[in-house]
């Protein structure tokens, strides 16, 4: 089944321990993005990445930091969490940059 | 940057009525996108416009990529409970940026 993976789905955490999740897509798309959705805001992108070892800012990217050394794999990284950062992120992928993308379920955090 | 305006907010219909809901933007978009997330799940793509002016379907949705680029709407007939949920919408211009509405809640009363 073609999907995008994100985990964990749920993570409760204190401010200032690293975490990471992870995103994998077994649909060999050479775009991943990631967003976080806070209520009334909608999505908004955080980093994305137009194939193997080429990552961008997107419109949030303050706090963050992603990697893609492999096509299907695209980790997000938050190397000292604060509670603003307590959001629902979205992983997605897209065969193409300009192709509609495909979302995964989404990783809901908690940072206190 | 840009910023897409989606109306209405939420929405509480009898089921079996249709519905409506619309973005706009001062931008000029590409690719408008649909998009429907359901609770606990991510957002899943209903449907997809390229050009301007195209009326796309699928199933009893509608969409339709306004003649100026800025606009787009999204109407759903006979709407049935689970239609329950909460509709994006989506703008894209040329390369990878995607600006999404801040959605439009959708309850259903059976």
């Amino acid at each position: 089944e073609a999907q995008v993976t994100q985990n964990p789905r749920y993570l409760i955490t204190v401010t200032g321990k690293k975490l990471t999740v992870t995103c994998s897509q077994n649909m060999n798309h050479e775009y991943m993005s990631w967003y976080r959705q806070d209520p009334g805001l909608g999505l908004r992108q955080i980093y994305y990445s137009m194939n193997v070892e080429v990552t961008d800012k997107g419109d949030v990217p303050e706090g963050y930091k992603v990697s893609r050394k492999e096509k299907r794999n695209f980790p997000l990284i938050l190397e000292s969490p604060s509670p603003n950062q307590t959001s629902l992120y979205f992983c997605a992928s897209a065969k193409v940059f300009n192709q509609p993308q495909h979302f995964g379920d989404g990783t809901r955090l908690s940072i206190l | 940057g840009q910023q897409l305006n989606q109306s209405p907010q939420s929405m509480f219909i009898q089921e079996g009525e249709d519905v409506s809901m619309n973005c706009t933007s001062s931008s000029i978009f590409n690719t408008w996108l649909w998009y429907k997330q359901d609770p606990g799940e991510g957002p899943v793509l209903l449907i997809a416009l390229y050009k301007a002016g195209e009326l796309t379907s699928n199933g009893r949705l509608t969409a339709q990529f306004g003649i100026t680029r800025k606009d787009s709407f999204l109407n759903i007939s006979a709407s049935i409970p689970s239609d329950v949920g909460i509709y994006f919408c989506a703008g894209q211009l040329y390369g990878n940026k995607l600006v999404f509405g801040a959605g439009t809640i959708l309850r259903v009363k059976s």
